[in-house]
C-alpha cells in the first residue's frame, strides 16, 4: 500500500529563522508530482509547493523550498524566514493511481 | 484565479438524515474528487469520478455514499442515512488531468448530532 511517513507530529520555530519539515513516501509511480499543503486554522487546504519527480532541481516558491531525494524517496520542505502566519498543519501529499495519499500531518507554530 | 467552491461551509444535521453535499470544480477540470478528514486525523480519499462515473473509490465509500454531476458544473457527495462517524471536513478537489495536480475547495464541515 501506498504510504507517506511524516515523522515530526509537531514543530515550533522562532519568527524569522528557518524550519524544516521532514516527509518520506513509499511510490511506484515513474513520473509523478510530490505536493506539500498547508491547512490554518480555518482548515482550507492550500497548495504551497509542488515537485515534479523528473525535475532534479529542487522547486522553490518564495520562502519555501523543498529538498527532494529521489532516491531516498524524501520530500522535505524548507521555511525561511518564518512568520506568524506560517503556523498552521502541513501535510505532505504524494500520488498513487489517480488519488493523493496524505502523511498525518506535522503542526508548525511560530513563535515571536 | 479560478477556485472550486463549496457549500455549505459548515452542516449540521440528525443522524440518520440525508446530507448532500456540493461542489463547483474549475470549469475546464475532468477529474473530481472528494476527500474527508475527520478532526484531528489525515486527510482520506472517497472516490474520484471521471466521464460521469467512479474510477476509483475507498473502503470508506459504501453503499451510504454516492455521487453526482447533474448539471455538467455542480458535483456532488450525498450521505442517505448520516452516523455519528460521518462528522468531518469533507474537501472537494478537482484535477484537468490524470496527475492528480489537485485543486481543492475550502471544505464543508459536517457535524451530525
Amino acid at each position: 500500500a501506498q504510504t507517506v511517513t511524516q515523522s515530526q507530529p509537531e514543530m515550533s520555530v522562532q519568527e524569522a529563522e528557518t524550519v524544516t519539515l521532514s516527509c518520506t513516501y513509499d511510490t511506484s509511480e515513474n513520473n509523478y508530482y510530490l505536493f506539500w499543503y498547508k491547512q490554518p486554522p480555518s482548515r482550507q487546504m492550500i497548495l504551497v509547493i509542488r515537485q515534479e519527480a523528473y525535475k532534479q532541481q529542487n522547486a522553490t516558491e518564495n520562502r519555501f523550498s523543498v529538498n527532494f531525494q529521489k532516491a531516498a524517496k524524501s520530500f522535505s520542505l524548507k521555511i525561511s524566514d518564518s512568520q506568524l502566519g506560517d503556523t498552521a498543519m502541513y501535510f505532505c501529499a504524494s500520488p498513487y493511481g489517480n488519488k493523493l495519499v496524505f502523511g498525518a500531518g506535522t503542526i508548525l507554530r511560530v513563535k515571536s | 484565479e479560478p477556485e472550486v467552491t463549496q457549500t455549505p461551509s459548515h452542516q449540521v444535521t440528525q443522524m440518520g438524515q440525508e446530507v448532500i453535499l456540493r461542489c463547483v470544480p474549475i470549469s475546464n477540470h475532468l477529474y473530481f474528487y472528494w476527500y474527508r478528514q475527520i478532526l484531528g486525523q489525515k486527510v482520506e480519499f472517497l472516490v474520484s469520478f471521471y466521464n460521469n462515473e467512479i474510477s476509483e473509490k475507498s473502503e470508506i465509500f459504501d453503499d451510504q455514499f454516492s455521487v453526482e454531476r447533474p448539471d455538467g458544473s455542480n458535483f456532488t457527495l450525498k450521505i442517505r442515512s448520516t452516523k455519528l462517524e460521518d462528522s468531518a471536513m469533507y474537501f472537494c478537489a478537482s484535477a484537468s488531468d490524470p496527475k492528480p495536480e489537485a485543486f481543492f475547495g475550502q471544505g464543508t464541515r459536517l457535524t451530525v448530532v
